[in-house]
């Protein structure tokens, strides 16, 4: 089966301006994760979606930052305006419901300028 | 709130030597345990994971054993190849309670060479 897709696998923009990632989960997968590594430091939850839902959006650091699944499929995180803060590695991850296991995408490198 | 305290790295040992990787954990509950690996310029993937008490987990030469008493999950290779040049995160979930919600480590990275 496909992987988990995440795109683009790196961006470099201004600060100010907005970036929209875009995370693919596997077909079948109703459980979707955003995480994100900033600066070399721990890896931290962001969000959880079931199906379309948000199920837990406690770790979305500010309202800069929008997430969606539009019709329980794929995801998009947008960030407007970017600041220099939110610059490093964003990962998306999906599973089944019911399913221990996660599949984590390859993430996207964010760098805000 | 749960954490996971990780040995920093970087890690750089000679191909063929013994890895240890020591973690901890703060957590409510009973909480499984994974251990994940990202090689260069690849997203993460599960190493291996224990969800409970005393469970070993293992695979490709890696070993963590589940120690409550202790709260740690350490991570053991014994003889390390090149290959297993890449960053090691240890994670806890509090399982479907918490919605399956991932907690890491600060990650080590470990550098083999030959």
């Amino acid at each position: 089966e496909a992987g988990v897709t995440q795109f683009p696998s790196h961006s470099v923009i201004e600060k100010g301006q907005t970036v929209t990632l875009r995370c693919d989960p596997i077909s079948g997968h109703d459980n979707l994760y955003w995480y994100r590594r900033v600066m070399g430091k721990e890896i931290k939850f962001l969000l959880h979606f079931v199906k379309e839902s948000k199920q837990d959006e406690s770790g979305m650091p500010n309202n800069r930052f929008l997430a969606e699944r539009t019709g329980g499929t794929y995801s998009t995180l947008k960030v407007q305006p970017a600041e220099l803060e939110d610059s490093g590695v964003y990962f998306c991850a999906s599973s089944q419901v019911g399913f221990y296991g996660y599949t984590f995408g390859s993430g996207t490198r964010l760098t805000v300028v | 709130g749960d954490s996971v305290t990780q040995m920093e790295g970087p890690v750089t040992l000679s191909e063929e030597a013994f890895l240890t990787i020591n973690c901890t954990y703060t957590a409510t509950g009973y909480p499984s345990l994974f251990w994940y690996v990202q090689y260069p310029g690849e997203g993460l993937q599960l190493l291996l994971k224990a969800t409970k008490a005393d469970d070993k987990g293992s695979n490709k030469g890696f070993e963590a054993t589940y120690r409550k008493e202790t709260t740690s999950f350490h991570l053991e290779k014994g003889s390390v190849q090149v290959s297993d040049s890449a960053v090691y995160f240890c994670a806890l979930s509090g399982g479907k309670a918490a919605g399956n919600k991932l907690t890491f480590g600060g990650g080590t990275r470990v550098l083999v060479k030959p």
